[in-house]
């Protein structure tokens, strides 16, 4: 089945540092999407990025389909940027949203 | 944000028990969804559904099953909890299968001793 892998699993920066974080998955997919964890461990939609480059204030999101990658960038970080982060796709074939592990972002103040 | 409810948020029970999860949405979507999150495994799908009374099943559906006799309500059922069911359950929501978003409610905490 596809594979969908997240580094670096973990990251730890000081506040105002920026960060890049990679999703590479296997296959063909028919959707990508980002999330962030908070740590009260709500699940907040991010991106939907299937291809191309798509910005929200300090965060951006590109995702190169024919290369099989997207990365998620976050600028300017603030302590409430911490918490995990997920990519998930699905195939075309086969509906069903396939998670990567997720890295886990510490921001410290 | 999405209007996703899910009820309760917090449950022990024994082994053994039957346990039934609800998810309640008020924006009308088709998709529904039941995700398990555990240590080191990100989300996993155990049961989607399509629309009312039609659901499938998802990469952990062993032990679970699910009903949706209403857009609105989707409900999650675990016939006899065991331990190793015990994780953090969220449900999701999506307007379509393609080129659509999941939002996701808060989640159940579920812990089975």
């Amino acid at each position: 089945g596809i594979q969908v892998e997240q580094s670096p699993p973990d990251l730890i920066l000081q506040e105002g540092a920026n960060s890049t974080l990679r999703c590479n998955f296997s296959d063909s997919v028919n959707n990508l999407q980002w999330f962030h964890q908070n740590p009260w461990g709500q699940l907040i939609n991010l991106f939907y990025i299937p291809s191309g480059t798509k910005q929200n204030g300090r965060l951006s999101a590109t995702t190169v389909a024919t290369e099989r990658y997207s990365l998620l960038y976050i600028s300017s970080s603030q302590t409430t940027d911490s918490g995990v982060y997920f990519c998930a796709v699905d195939l075309d074939s086969n509906y069903q949203l396939i998670w990567g592990a997720g890295t886990k972002l510490i921001i410290k103040p | 944000d999405a209007g996703i409810t899910q009820s309760p948020r917090h449950k022990v029970t024994e082994t053994g028990t039957p346990v039934t999860l609800r998810c309640h949405q008020t924006e009308n979507h088709r998709y529904m969804y039941w995700y398990r999150q555990d240590p080191g495994h990100g989300l996993r799908l155990i049961h989607y559904s399509y629309g009312v009374k039609d659901t499938d099943k998802g990469e952990v559906s062993d032990g679970y099953s699910v009903s949706r006799s209403k857009t609105e309500d989707f409900l999650l059922t675990l016939e006899s909890a065991t331990s190793s069911q015990t994780s953090v359950y969220f449900c999701a929501i999506s307007k379509d299968r393609v080129g659509y978003e999941q939002y996701f409610g808060p989640g159940t905490r579920l812990t089975v001793t």
